[in-house]
């Protein structure tokens, strides 16, 4: 069975770190490009950052590039996404989702996200 | 970057009926269009990409259409377990891979 598992979330205060990892199983980990996406308490979802099959690019959103870096370990068959200098405005629930991918000749890569994880809850308070 | 909208933003309807709900792109995005199905609580589901592909597994009775900036998802026969929130996600090129606002579909 194909299975995203994030850990890591919790409590942090203005300013803070947290790292959050993403453990994949059921499938060739290293064969994907993988996503970050978050969804702010009763709002909709923000796709936050993507990487790479090797890690050798890696895509980020404007609100979060300098703070976040998105990492995988292929050997381990996990996702990583270390938060620096939180803001209350981070706080969120944050899921690991696969980019599903197909190529067709005439209209070149379709993508998507799936499977996703079940979410991992950061919270930046005082 | 490409911004998506979509409408309504609440749909109140009842078992049987037949939904639509509409996403548009600030710009053309051919068919790199991908929808979502959100309960509470839970992780968004893939419902269909490239437009109008349907996921494996998904229900016959969601499809997809639609190409550059108007797509739109349907429902052809609504069912309790269809109750949750949709977004559409434009996929685009390279990221950012933005969603839409999402449309919550309730029970009339």
């Amino acid at each position: 069975e194909v299975q995203l598992v994030e850990s890591g979330g919790g409590l942090v205060q203005p300013g803070g770190s947290l790292r959050l990892s993403c453990a994949a199983s059921g499938f060739t980990f290293s064969s994907y490009w993988m996503s970050w996406v978050r969804q702010a308490p009763g709002k909709g979802l923000e796709w936050v950052a993507n990487i790479k099959q090797d890690g050798s690019e890696k895509y980020y959103v404007d609100s979060v590039k300098g703070r976040f870096t998105i990492s995988r370990d292929n050997a381990k068959n996990s996702l990583y996404l270390q938060m620096n200098s939180l803001r209350a405005e981070d706080t969120a629930v944050y899921y690991c989702a696969r980019v599903g991918v197909y190529y067709d000749f005439w209209s070149g890569y379709f993508n998507w996200f799936d499977p996703w994880g079940q979410g991992t809850l950061v919270t930046v308070s005082s | 970057d490409i911004q998506l909208t979509q409408s309504p933003s609440f749909l109140s309807a009842s078992v049987g009926d037949r939904v639509t709900i509409t996403c548009r792109a600030s710009q053309g995005i051919s068919s790199y269009l991908a929808w979502y199905q959100q309960k509470p609580g839970k992780a968004p589901k893939l419902l269909i990409y490239a437009a109008s592909t349907l996921q494996s597994g998904v229900p016959s009775r969601f499809s997809g259409s639609g190409s550059g900036t108007e797509f739109t998802l349907t429902i052809s026969s609504l069912q309790p377990e269809d109750f949750a929130t949709y977004y559409c996600q434009q996929l685009n090129s390279y990221p950012p891979w933005g969603f839409g606002p999402g449309t919550k579909v309730d029970i009339k």
